[in-house]
């Protein structure tokens, strides 16, 4: 079945910099890669994702991109805010439909001001 | 918050009790979907269920039981059998069956049992 695979497990950042954020995945015919964002003791909420049908998708200071080849993908973000710090799971969605999500084991982000 | 609610927010019980952790949705959603949630680890995938009086084991289903008698709720049982059953479970539903998209995830029930 798919496999996802995320690092780092911790990343530490001073405000303004930028955060990057791998995820590996096994299974070729994945066609969806949302990226969630989950603060202290809430649920997790979907800030990107990408289909595979696109390389990169951009929102504001987010950033998605999709190489299919090497089976990874990436969370960008620019200019980090206190406010960015939580933890971060990439998923991606296997073949087969049924809408199934496999998450990555998740990022702890701190942004330093 | 709204939307999809799930109840109650921390629970206790005993060693060898069954629990039932309630997931109810208000939108109208197909498919809906219960995680478990360890500290510092991702999102891993109990059961799921497409269409109502339908649904399919997920990657950690032993221990774990649902039911899907309306297309509003999908509660989760968790059983005496589950060896290891402290955790945060989520509950998360998608508008339509067959294509990915967005779920929407509930607040989370917190269950500890000693």
């Amino acid at each position: 079945g798919e496999n996802v695979e995320q690092h780092p497990s911790t990343l530490s950042v001073q405000e303004g910099d930028s955060a990057v954020i791998k995820c590996t995945y096994s299974d070729s015919a994945s066609n969806y890669f949302p990226w969630y964002k989950q603060e202290l003791g809430k649920r997790p909420q979907l800030i990107i994702d990408i289909r595979s049908n696109v390389g990169e998708k951009k929102d504001q200071r987010i950033a998605v991109t999709l190489n299919k080849t090497a089976k990874h993908f990436s969370l960008h973000i620019t200019e980090t805010q206190p406010e960015d710090s939580a933890v971060y799971f990439c998923a991606a969605s296997p073949s087969g439909g049924y809408n199934k999500l496999i998450f990555g084991a998740g990022t702890r982000l701190a942004v330093h001001p | 918050d709204g939307g999809i609610t799930q109840s109650p927010k921390y629970l206790f019980r005993k060693e060898g009790q069954n629990v039932t952790l309630s997931c109810e949705q208000n939108l109208n959603h197909d498919a809906m979907y219960w995680y478990r949630q360890d500290p510092g680890q991702g999102l891993r995938l109990i059961y799921y269920s497409q269409i109502v009086n339908d649904f399919q084991k997920g990657d950690i289903a032993e221990g774990y039981s649902v039911s899907r008698e309306k297309k509003e709720s999908f509660p989760l049982t968790v059983t005496s059998a589950q060896k290891n059953p402290t955790a945060f479970y989520l509950c998360a539903s998608t508008p339509r069956q067959g294509r990915s998209y967005e779920q929407y995830f509930g607040p989370g029930t917190r269950l500890t049992v000693t």
